[in-house]
């Protein structure tokens, strides 16, 4: 059964800063993995969308990189700003079997951005 | 406006009573997905269906149910044997299971 941890589970960074955040997932056997936003009582915003034969994705200051072999996403936020605080949360769609298509998400890292 | 909208965005429900959420869709998609969003646990799935007449349940699919007679409209109905319904309801669609998924705004359903 798929599994996906999101670290840290709360981050909060002076304005300015680039940051990381961390996705794992325990079956390499995906289709893609997907970056979203969600903020307060709103629903998901897709960010990023990473094919899992390619290594990384990039749109305006977020970059999402895949490594499906160690199980692992990253999304590199550069220049962070106040508005990028909200709820990130990455996904992993599966690639076959009888779960296939289904997406597997994680908790969600909180992101504040002071000024 | 091309999108994915639900309604209400907030329902509140006596204990015993069914209620249905609605969802509708004008992307042209043929699947459509049902989440269910508590505090610290995520997003889990409910029901999907890849196309018209077809919906397969989900990892929690006890206590609700689905139909989808037209492509547009998924609505999913929260039945009085759902144990514990309060929680943020989120739908999604997709032109196909394997492509981006986009979500509506969500309907958060209290139980008195």
């Amino acid at each position: 059964k798929q599994e996906v941890t999101q670290i840290p589970a709360a981050l909060s960074v002076p304005e300015g800063e680039n940051l990381v955040l961390n996705c794992s997932f325990t079956d390499s056997a995906i289709y893609n993995l997907q970056w979203f936003r969600q903020d307060p009582g709103k629903g998901l915003t897709s960010l990023l969308l990473i094919q899992s034969s390619q290594r990384e994705q990039t749109s305006g200051r977020l970059n999402a990189s895949l490594d499906k072999s160690s199980g692992r996403s990253t999304l590199y936020i550069a220049a962070s700003q106040p508005g990028d605080s909200a709820t990130y949360l990455c996904a992993a769609q599966h690639a076959g079997g009888t779960s296939y298509g289904k997406l597997t998400f994680g908790q969600g890292t909180i992101l504040t951005v002071h000024p | 406006d091309g999108g994915i909208t639900q309604s209400p965005k907030y329902l509140f429900r006596k204990e015993g009573q069914n209620v249905t959420l609605s969802c509708e869709q004008n992307l042209n998609h043929d699947a459509m997905y049902w989440y269910r969003q508590d505090p610290g646990q995520g997003l889990r799935l409910i029901y999907y269906s890849q196309i018209v007449n077809d919906f397969q349940k989900g990892d929690i699919a006890e206590g609700y149910s689905v139909s989808r007679e037209k492509k547009e409209s998924f609505p999913l109905t929260v039945t009085s044997a759902q144990k514990n319904p309060t929680a943020f309801y989120l739908c999604a669609s997709s032109i196909s299971v394997y492509n981006e998924q986009f979500f509506g705004p969500g309907t958060r359903l209290t139980v008195l």
